[in-house]
C-alpha cells in the first residue's frame, strides 16, 4: 500500500512565508506533485519534483528528498488569495505504467 | 480553450439508479483519470486510463465502471448508486508521463 501525510491545517499572516510538508510511503516512486484547490473549484497544478532538490516557480517553491521520502511546498510573500487547500501527490508505477495518488490536503488560511 | 469538460455539473439520484458521468478533453492527452473527493479525504483515484484502449483500477474502484470511448472521452458509470457514492467527482487528463494533470470543474453527485 501507500500513504501520504500532510498537516490538515496551517494558518499564516499575509506577507509571511509558510511551508507545507509531505511525507510518503509508496512501493515505487517516480515523483511528487503539488496542487492547489480553492473552495468550490478544481485542483490546479503547481509543481512537480522527480529529482532531489528545490524547484522554484515565482512565489512558490517545492523541495524533494527521495532518500527521506519527504517533500515540502514553500509559499513566500503570502497573499489573501493563497488561502486554499494544497495537496501533495505521488506518481508511482502501476499495471499500465503509473498512477497518481493524492494526500488528504492541507487547508491554508492567510490572515491579514 | 475548453480543456477538460465534465457533464453534468450536478446530479441527484435515488439509491439503485444508474447514471454515467461524461468527460472529454481537447488537449490530445493520452491519459485520463476519475477521482472522487470527500470532505477530509482528499482526492481518491477511482479508475484511470493510461492510453486509449486501456483502463486500470485505482484506490476505490468498487461500484464503478469506466469506458475509454476514444482518445478524447472517458466515462464513469454507476450501475446501482448507493448513498456512499455521494461525492464530488473530478475527471482529469495528462500527457503520457502524467507529471501534470488538468482537471475538469467537477460533478457534484448526491445519492438519496
Amino acid at each position: 500500500g501507500q500513504s501520504l501525510e500532510q498537516p490538515s491545517e496551517v494558518t499564516a499572516v499575509e506577507g509571511a512565508i509558510v511551508q507545507i510538508n509531505c511525507t510518503y510511503q509508496t512501493s515505487g516512486f517516480y515523483g511528487l506533485s503539488w496542487y492547489q484547490q480553492h473552495d468550490g473549484g478544481a485542483p490546479t497544478f503547481l509543481s512537480y519534483n522527480a529529482l532531489d532538490g528545490l524547484e522554484e516557480t515565482g512565489r512558490f517553491s517545492s523541495f524533494l528528498s527521495r532518500s527521506d521520502s519527504y517533500g515540502y511546498l514553500l509559499l513566500q510573500e503570502l497573499q489573501m488569495k493563497d488561502s486554499a487547500s494544497y495537496f501533495c501527490a505521488v506518481r508511482t508505477p502501476s499495471n499500465s505504467g503509473y498512477a497518481l495518488n493524492f494526500g488528504k490536503g492541507t487547508s491554508l488560511l492567510v490572515t491579514p | 480553450n475548453a480543456g477538460v469538460t465534465q457533464t453534468p455539473k450536478f446530479q441527484v439520484l435515488k439509491t439503485g439508479q444508474s447514471m454515467t458521468l461524461q468527460c472529454a478533453q481537447d488537449m490530445n492527452h493520452n491519459s485520463m483519470y476519475w477521482y472522487r473527493q470527500d470532505p477530509g479525504m482528499g482526492l481518491r483515484l477511482i479508475y484511470y486510463s493510461a492510453s486509449e484502449g486501456t483502463t486500470d483500477k485505482g484506490e476505490v474502484p468498487n461500484g464503478y465502471n469506466v469506458s475509454r470511448l476514444n482518445k478524447r472521452e472517458f466515462s464513469l458509470r454507476l450501475e446501482s448508486a448507493a448513498p456512499s457514492q455521494t461525492s464530488v467527482y473530478f475527471c482529469a487528463s495528462s500527457e503520457a508521463r502524467g507529471e501534470k494533470l488538468f482537471f475538469g470543474s467537477g460533478t457534484q453527485l448526491s445519492v438519496l
